[in-house]
């Protein structure tokens, strides 16, 4: 059972468009929202994180859109650019949990 | 700081032979963990380990141990690989001080004949 479920499993974007990650959780005592960015060859590594105190984050050209009642939390990557290619991972656990739950991933390819 | 490192990077076994994953992490973190990743299935969880002389399993425990020799080393053993076993292996400890980040190794890549 896939505790977050992650879409779309691939995604093709012009350079300088958004690009837009969604997943989703069951889950209502998950706290910790993380987006791990993977390049080929390479662990995870984090991107960008949230806790549902705050219903948007932003860093740079990445968001995170919260929707605690819809239980859904997005990735926002604005001006996308080649070297953004990657694969990209959403997360969610709750404080205290030693366990991360991660959805299936996003192939992520901007194109020039 | 090396950061999370992993032996070997690559390696290729035949049905029913044994190995051992090594990981090592030098940012004194107390938890550690080891995630297989397989196409379309995302990052599953084998086993963690909270602190030093404890482990528990994970999502997808079953053909695996581990052993926590010491606070900086999580090693992972396959008993009697299997077909099913090849993929790629992280290692990962987490620094819950700071974002609650998990540090991911580089990888290795099995396949099992």
């Amino acid at each position: 059972q896939q505790q977050v479920k992650q879409s779309p499993q691939s995604l093709i974007v012009q350079k300088g468009g958004i690009s837009i990650i969604n997943c989703a959780y069951e889950n209502t005592a998950f706290d910790y929202f993380p987006w791990y960015q993977q390049f080929p060859g390479k662990g995870p590594a984090l991107l960008i994180a949230i806790r549902p105190d705050v219903s948007e984050k932003k860093e740079g050209r990445f968001t995170i859109s919260f929707n605690k009642s819809a239980k859904q939390f997005s990735l926002h990557i604005m001006d996308s650019q080649p070297g953004d290619s990657a694969t990209y991972f959403c997360a969610a656990s709750k404080s205290g949990a030693n366990n991360l739950f991660f959805g299936t991933g996003t192939r992520l390819t901007v194109i020039p | 700081n090396a950061g999370v490192t992993q032996t070997p990077k690559f390696q290729v076994l035949k049905t029913g032979q044994s190995m051992t994953l090594q990981c090592a992490q030098d940012m004194n973190h107390n938890s550690m963990y080891w995630y297989r990743q397989d196409p379309g299935m995302g990052l599953r969880l084998i086993y963690y380990s909270a602190s030093e002389g404890t482990t528990d399993k994970g999502e997808v425990p079953n053909g695996y141990n581990v052993s926590r020799l010491n606070k900086r080393e999580f090693s992972l053993r396959l008993e009697s690989a299997a077909p099913s076993q090849t993929s790629v292996y992280f290692c990962a400890s987490r620094d819950r001080t700071y974002r609650d980040t998990q540090y991911f190794g580089p990888g290795t890549r099995l396949t099992v004949l």
